[in-house]
C-alpha cells in the first residue's frame, strides 16, 4: 500500500526567503507525484506533478519540485516566496496510471512579513 | 472556462436531517470523485465514478451516506440520517484522465 509523509504540519518564513516543503512517499511500484495548493475557503490547486522523465518539475508560481526515487521524496521549493503563497499545501500519490490518489496530511506554510 | 461546481457551499443542519451536496464536473470530464477533508484524517476518498458508473466506494463511511451520478454532467452525496461526526469539508474532484483531478471549492457541511 501507498503512503505519503509531509513531516512538517507548519513552516513559517520570511517574506524573499526560500523555502523547501518535504514530502516523502512509499511504493512498491512505479508512482506519480502531485503537489497542490490550498488558499483558504477554496478547493485544491494542482501546482506541478511528477510522472515520468525529467526528475526536476516546475509548476506554477514559480514552484519546483524534485523526484527522488533512491529517497522516495518530492520536495517542494521556492526560491522566494510572497505573502501570498500562505496556504495549505498537500502531496499526493498515486499509483502509475491508476485514480486513487493518497494524499498527505498537509503543511501549512506561514509567510511573514 | 467553468471549474467544478458545487452547491451549497456551506451547510448547516441538524442531526438526523437528510443533507444532499451538489456537483457539476468540467464537461467532457468522465471521471468523478468525491471527497471529505477532517482535521483527524485528513482527505479521503469517498467514491469514485468513471461514465457514471461508480467504480469504488470503499470509501464510503456507511450506509448513511449514499452517491449517485444521474448523467454526465451532475452528481449528488446523500446523508441520511446525518451526524454531527459528519461535519466536515465535502469536495468533488474530475478528471479525463489519471495525471491531474480537478477539485471544486467544497461545500463545508455542519451539522449540530
Amino acid at each position: 500500500a501507498q503512503s505519503v509523509t509531509q513531516l512538517d504540519s507548519q513552516v513559517p518564513v520570511f517574506e524573499e526567503a526560500p523555502v523547501e516543503l518535504r514530502c516523502n512517499y512509499s511504493s512498491s511500484v512505479s508512482v506519480y507525484l502531485f503537489w497542490y495548493v490550498q488558499y483558504p475557503n477554496q478547493g485544491l490547486q494542482l501546482l506541478l506533478k511528477y510522472l515520468s522523465g525529467s526528475t526536476l518539475v516546475k509548476g506554477i508560481n514559480g514552484f519546483e519540485a524534485e523526484f527522488n526515487k533512491s529517497q522516495t521524496s518530492f520536495h517542494l521549493r521556492k526560491p522566494s516566496v510572497h505573502i501570498s503563497d500562505t496556504a495549505e499545501y498537500f502531496c499526493a500519490v498515486s499509483e502509475s496510471g491508476t485514480y486513487k490518489y493518497i494524499f498527505g496530511t498537509g503543511t501549512r506554510l506561514k509567510v511573514l512579513a | 472556462d467553468a471549474g467544478v461546481i458545487q452547491s451549497p457551499r456551506h451547510e448547516v443542519t441538524e442531526m438526523g436531517q437528510e443533507v444532499t451536496l451538489r456537483c457539476k464536473p468540467i464537461s467532457g470530464h468522465n471521471s468523478l470523485f468525491w471527497y471529505r477533508q477532517t482535521m483527524m484524517r485528513g482527505l479521503e476518498l469517498l467514491i469514485y465514478f468513471n461514465n457514471n458508473v461508480p467504480i469504488d466506494d470503499s470509501g464510503m463511511p456507511e450506509d448513511r451516506f449514499s452517491a449517485k451520478m444521474p448523467n454526465a454532467s451532475f452528481s449528488t452525496l446523500k446523508i441520511q440520517p446525518s451526524e454531527p461526526r459528519d461535519s466536515a469539508v465535502y469536495f468533488c474532484a474530475s478528471s479525463t484522465s489519471t495525471d491531474t483531478q480537478y477539485f471544486g471549492p467544497g461545500t463545508r457541511l455542519t451539522v449540530l
